[in-house]
């Protein structure tokens, strides 16, 4: 089974603190995403890769940069870590847009407070 | 552009009783159609899907059936246990996207807490 593991299940960061939250998959999937996800909201598309090097804004990317230098990894940013980004952060993985039909797999999360 | 509607939870059942989570969706194009499922303090796991219009997607005793014409992929169970408390997230994928990737639009979430 692929497996995506996110690198911390909790984490407690000080306001203003830079932030990284590390995810590694080992299917060699080309498809790396981040999402955020708050009570009532859903999930919130942060930012999405679909190679190495390569990364593309989701729907709500301010705040936030990432990182994937190696295909297996791909981590994501807070610059400057705000109370407003205290959330729980998924990260999943998936085959190339032509397997279409093909899932997402993800991690367990991590829930990042900001205090 | 893409969205998922779910009906608002939470759902409180009893055990054995019959479930329907309903879930509807606008797309641009010809999407593939998920349910996944979150098991409490978990990440969201794959529970079915359906890529073309009258497939029907199974697993666990769940089933979906993609209705191209009314635009659903309504969730069923004929009968739920304890363990089936979850939330359940419907989603789709649209090829017609740009920028590369499969991106998945979900829906919001629905609650799910059976009770003996």
């Amino acid at each position: 089974d692929v497996k995506v593991t996110q690198s911390s299940r909790y984490l407690v960061k000080r306001t203003g603190e830079k932030v990284f939250l590390e995810c590694v998959q080992d299917m060699d999937h080309e498809n790396m995403f981040w999402y955020r996800q708050d009570p009532g909201l859903g999930l919130r598309l942060i930012y999405f890769s679909y190679d190495v090097k390569m990364k593309e804004k989701g729907d709500i990317p301010e705040g936030y940069s990432v990182s994937r230098e190696k295909k297996e990894r791909f981590s994501l940013i807070l610059e400057s870590a705000s109370t407003n980004q205290t959330s729980m952060y998924l990260c999943a993985s998936s085959l190339s847009w032509r397997g279409m039909g093909h899932g997402y797999t993800f991690g367990s999360g991590t829930r990042l407070t900001v205090v | 552009g893409d969205s998922v509607t779910q009906m608002e939870g939470p759902v409180t059942l009893s055990e054995e009783a019959f479930l329907t989570i309903n879930c509807t969706y606008t797309a641009t194009g010809y999407p593939s159609l998920f349910w996944y499922v979150q098991y409490p303090g978990e990440g969201l796991q794959l529970l079915l899907k359906a890529t073309k219009a009258d497939d029907k997607g199974s697993n666990k005793g769940f089933e979906a059936t993609y209705r191209k014409e009314t635009t659903s992929f309504h969730l069923e169970k004929g009968s739920v246990q304890v363990s089936d408390s979850a939330v359940y997230f419907c989603a789709l994928s649209d090829p017609t996207l740009g920028g590369g990737g499969n991106k998945l639009t979900f829906g919001t979430g629905t609650q799910l807490k059976v009770e003996l």
